[in-house]
C-alpha cells in the first residue's frame, strides 16, 4: 500500500463546478498536511497547508479527518485555470521529510 | 524575493558523462531536498540536508548518484557516469524546517542519450 494515496482522475468539470478531491495517508503519526498544485512542466507549488480544524482560502477548503486517515480538498466555482495536477502531501513523522501522493488530474473546461 | 534558482534548466548529453546539476536555497531556509520525477514514477525523494548534513540519502537511486551542500546555501547533485534511465526532471526544494512546507525550484530536464 502506498504512503498516500490520490485518485488520479481526471477529473472533467465544466467552469462553475464544484470538485472535491480525497487522499489517504497510511501513517498515523504524520503531523503535517499540504495540498500542492503542479501545471505541465512546471514545479509543484504549495496551494494550501491543511489543518487539523479545517481551513479555507478563496474558493478551496481543505479538510483533515485524523480518524480516518483522509484529507480533502474542495475546489468551487471551478476556473479554467484551476487546470492542474493537485498533489497531496504528508510528512511522515515530525520533521522535514515529505511524501507526495501522485497526484488527480483536474481538467476544467468551458 | 528570491526563490530557490536550479540550472541548468535543461540539460541533454551522452550517456557515459558526468552531469552535474546545482541548487541555490531560499535566504534563511536550513533545509535542502533533491527530487526526481517521471511519468512511471512520479515525485521521488533523493536525499535532503539539515544545516549542510545530509540525513536521509535511502533515496539515492545508485554509486553513480552523489550530492554535496558545500555551505548553507548552496548543493549539487552529481551523477557520474550518467545512462539513459537517468532522463527526468529534478526538482530542488527548501524549507525553514520543522513542519514548514517546501518551496520548489523550477527544476532541471535532464535527457541522456
Amino acid at each position: 500500500r502506498k504512503e498516500v494515496e490520490q485518485d488520479p482522475g481526471p477529473f472533467n468539470v465544466p467552469e462553475g463546478a464544484t470538485v472535491a478531491f480525497n487522499c489517504t495517508y497510511s501513517n498515523s503519526a504524520s503531523q503535517s498536511f499540504f495540498w500542492y498544485r503542479q501545471d505541465c512542466r512546471k514545479e509543484p507549488k504549495l496551494l494550501m497547508s491543511v489543518y487539523s480544524s479545517g481551513n479555507e482560502d478563496g474558493r478551496f477548503t481543505a479538510q483533515l479527518n485524523r480518524a480516518s486517515q483522509y484529507i480533502s480538498l474542495l475546489i468551487r466555482d471551478s476556473k479554467l485555470s484551476d487546470s492542474a495536477t493537485y498533489l497531496c502531501v504528508v510528512n511522515r513523522e515530525y520533521g522535514n521529510k515529505l511524501v507526495f501522493g501522485a497526484g488527480t488530474i483536474l481538467r476544467v473546461k468551458s | 524575493d528570491a526563490g530557490v534558482i536550479q540550472s541548468p534548466r535543461h540539460e541533454v548529453t551522452e550517456m557515459g558523462q558526468e552531469v552535474t546539476l546545482r541548487c541555490k536555497l531560499i535566504s534563511g531556509h536550513n533545509s535542502l531536498f533533491w527530487y526526481r520525477q517521471t511519468m512511471m514514477r512520479g515525485l521521488e525523494l533523493l536525499i535532503y540536508f539539515n544545516n549542510n548534513v545530509p540525513i536521509d540519502d535511502s533515496g539515492m537511486p545508485e554509486d553513480r548518484f552523489s550530492a554535496k551542500m558545500p555551505n548553507a546555501s548552496f548543493s549539487t547533485l552529481k551523477i557520474q557516469p550518467s545512462e539513459p534511465r537517468d532522463s527526468a526532471v529534478y526538482f530542488c526544494a527548501s524549507t525553514r524546517g520543522g513542519n514548514q512546507p517546501q518551496h520548489f525550484g523550477d527544476g532541471t530536464r535532464l535527457s541522456i542519450l
